[in-house]
């Protein structure tokens, strides 16, 4: 399964745009990634996805290199209430597409300060 | 409606002890999930199920025994748990297997604690 490396933590002024990174090298060409973030002691939460292309949703962009290589999360006016832990995962395909599973690496921590 | 529900919220249990763990989503949903989460480290996967059939399971000890009885519902059984299996446990569910596109709605778990 491809890995994520993430920076354990981050600090963003609310009001400010967080950019959250996430290094996934080993990626496979059909392997989307994901992105999760968790607030203390809720369930994970779905943000965006991609593949190739960059993404833009309701919450966030998700920019990703041409290598597909790296992406950066971001959300483009942070508040106190986008403290939690965020979670970029490639998601791994098994049996021919049939079934996926979601491997949540270790995170980043992001607190947005008032 | 895109809720998954969980219950109970809080389950304390003995190392004896018999109980089961309950998940609920009325979104039409295909696949359905149980995570293990420890304090201060990322989910991770134990099962998945597609169209109620079990399709991974994470090299998961026996004490803990799912099932999916209609696509509406997921449980997992408890039985003879150890301390260290003390964890939040979370449900989430996905519409279509394998199909990409489509993302796991979580619930908000539920807090296990073996004495």
């Amino acid at each position: 399964d491809a890995k994520t490396t993430q920076p354990p933590s981050m600090d963003c002024a609310e009001g400010r745009a967080a950019n959250l990174p996430c290094n996934h090298s080993t990626i496979s060409g059909n392997e989307y990634v994901y992105w999760y973030r968790q607030i203390h002691s809720q369930g994970p939460q779905y943000i965006i996805h991609g593949l190739k292309n960059n993404e833009t949703n309701e919450m966030a962009s998700l920019i990703i290199t041409e290598d597909r290589k790296s992406s950066t999360l971001i959300l483009p006016h942070a508040t106190l209430r986008d403290t939690a832990v965020y979670y970029c995962i490639v998601r791994h395909d098994y049996s021919g597409g049939s079934n996926y599973k979601l491997t949540f690496g270790k995170g980043t921590l992001l607190t947005v300060n008032p | 409606d895109t809720e998954v529900t969980q219950t109970p919220k809080h389950l304390v249990m003995g190392m004896t002890n018999k109980k089961s763990l309950k998940c609920e989503q009325h979104m039409g949903h295909r696949a359905m999930y149980w995570y293990k989460q420890k304090a201060k480290k990322p989910p991770e996967l134990m099962f998945v199920y597609s169209y109620e059939k079990l399709s991974i399971n994470e090299s998961v000890p026996s004490r803990f025994s799912p099932e999916c009885p209609n696509s509406s519902l997921l449980n997992l059984h408890l039985h003879a748990l150890q301390p260290e299996d003390s964890a939040l446990y979370l449900c989430a569910s996905s519409q279509k297997p394998g199909l990409a596109g489509y993302e796991q709605y979580f619930g908000p778990g539920t807090r296990l604690t073996v004495t």
